[in-house]
């Protein structure tokens, strides 16, 4: 069974940093791109990074660039977001899903992890 | 900055038919852009619907499926149910492995 079970969440102030960790397990982590998705408690989904099967290839939202890194390490079978300068609309629930056999969707989901950017 | 576009909310009665669209503020989506949907209830991670257009993720049942029309992705719900009453999402991929969800559609059953 697919299983993706994200951690690292909590509660930060704005400036300060943060390191998500996705833990995959079900299926070949090296065999899948893997993803970011956040969603503001009440709100819709975003995209905010994806990085390709070996992390040759990343990609992310404008909102984020030059402040959030996603890495993977195919060893321990977990996915990465870094997280710094971090502002008080990146409060988000974090999850991360995994790129579809189609290259082109998301298959799999883990439920989340909450992050609060506050004072 | 790409804005994908979707109804805000959608009504439809037991048993009938919707169908839900998934636009691009300036464009026409095609499926070179592999739309995919999702449905979402309260608290729950997203349910993969539909990908690449049109093909039905494992177990979702067939009175949902996807189409281009006209110049929109859309979703098309035979038969719907009150378990259907959801928060739907579509998702673009824009090349460059960057992808842009739309703003998700609220739909009601009733």
């Amino acid at each position: 069974e697919v299983q993706l079970v994200e951690s690292g969440g909590g509660v930060v102030r704005p400036g300060g940093s943060l390191r998500l960790s996705c833990a995959a397990s079900g299926f070949t982590f090296d065999d899948y791109g893997m993803s970011w998705v956040r969603q503001v408690p009440g709100k819709g989904l975003e995209w905010v990074s994806g990085i390709n099967w070996n992390g040759g290839s990343t990609g992310y939202v404008d909102s984020v660039k030059g402040r959030f890194t996603i890495s993977r390490d195919n060893a321990k079978n977990s996915l990465y977001l870094q997280m710094n300068s971090l502002r008080a609309e990146d409060t988000a629930l974090y999850h991360c899903a995994r790129t579809g056999n189609s290259g082109y969707d998301f298959d799999y989901w883990g439920q989340g992890t909450l992050v609060t950017v506050s004072s | 900055q790409t804005v994908v576009t979707q109804e805000p909310s959608f009504s439809v009665s037991p048993g009938g038919t919707v169908t839900l669209t998934c636009g691009l503020s300036s464009g026409s989506v095609s499926t070179t852009y592999y739309p995919s949907w999702y449905q979402q209830t309260p608290g729950q991670a997203p349910r993969t619907l539909i990908y690449s257009t049109n093909t039905r993720s494992s177990g979702v049942p067939d009175r949902f499926s996807g189409s281009i029309l006209g110049n929109k992705a859309a979703l098309t719900i035979t038969g719907a149910q009150a378990d259907d009453e959801s928060d739907y999402y579509c998702v673009l991929y824009m090349g460059s492995g960057i992808w842009v969800f739309g703003g998700g559609t609220k739909l009601t059953v009733l």
